[in-house]
């Protein structure tokens, strides 16, 4: 089955600051990666996907890279604020099955 | 605006209960999963549906059932709960991965159950 490795496990940066999330997974044909933010106490929401055939894809202030061949796929948040806070998780999806990464707990410093 | 239910935010059971944890979806959605969220292992999927009656074993199936007898409610139960199931449950409703937009893939999320087995 699909593996999916993320990192780090926690992020601290001060405020205006990038932040960089990475993740691998295994199983080629994965085709479609979201990734969630989760509040403290809140479900998980969808900030940002990608598809396999596309390499990145910006929204405002977060951005995802993918690159099929090395199988690996990352978050970038640039300028962050106290309300980038939460814990990340990455997913690869396949048939649409989601496997999740562990998760990053992100807290930026004001 | 979709919404995931989950019958309980809190719960409290005593070792060997039976429990059922609730998911109702309002989109419609064919498919539904059930994660157990615990700190530093990610979202772990216990069983999916793709429709009615349908189910799959998810990574972490072992002590685990299902039921979906109607599209809108996915069930999970603790056939004999244990004190190692003491968890946060979330679950989870998409539409299936082949229709015609890759953006119905996402899932929604419902707030989660935190199941504490005594």
């Amino acid at each position: 089955g699909e593996n999916v490795e993320q990192h780090p496990s926690t992020l601290s940066v001060q405020e205006g600051d990038s932040a960089v999330i990475k993740c691998t997974y295994s199983d080629s044909a994965s085709n479609y990666f979201p990734w969630y933010k989760q509040e403290l106490g809140k479900r998980p929401q969808l900030i940002i996907d990608i598809r396999s055939n596309v390499g990145e894809k910006k929204d405002q202030r977060i951005a995802v890279t993918l690159n099929k061949t090395a199988k690996h796929f990352s978050l970038h948040i640039t300028e962050t604020q106290p309300e980038d806070s939460a814990v990340y998780f990455c997913a690869a999806t396949n048939a649409g099955k989601s496997t999740f990464g562990d998760g990053t707990t992100l807290t930026v410093k004001p | 605006d979709v919404k995931v239910t989950q019958s309980s935010r809190y719960l409290v059971k005593r070792t060997g209960e039976k429990v059922f944890l609730e998911c109702v979806q309002d989109m419609d959605h064919e498919n539904m999963f059930w994660y157990r969220q615990d700190p530093g292992l990610g979202l772990r999927l216990i069983y999916f549906s793709y429709d009615v009656k349908m189910k799959e074993k998810g990574d972490i199936p072992e002590g685990y059932s299902v039921s979906r007898e109607k599209k809108e409610r996915f069930s999970l139960i603790l056939e004999s709960a244990s004190t190692n199931q003491t968890s946060m449950y979330l679950c989870a409703s998409s539409f299936p991965p082949f229709t015609g937009s890759y953006a119905k893939n996402i899932q929604y999320f419902g707030a989660g159950t935190r199941l504490s087995v005594l």
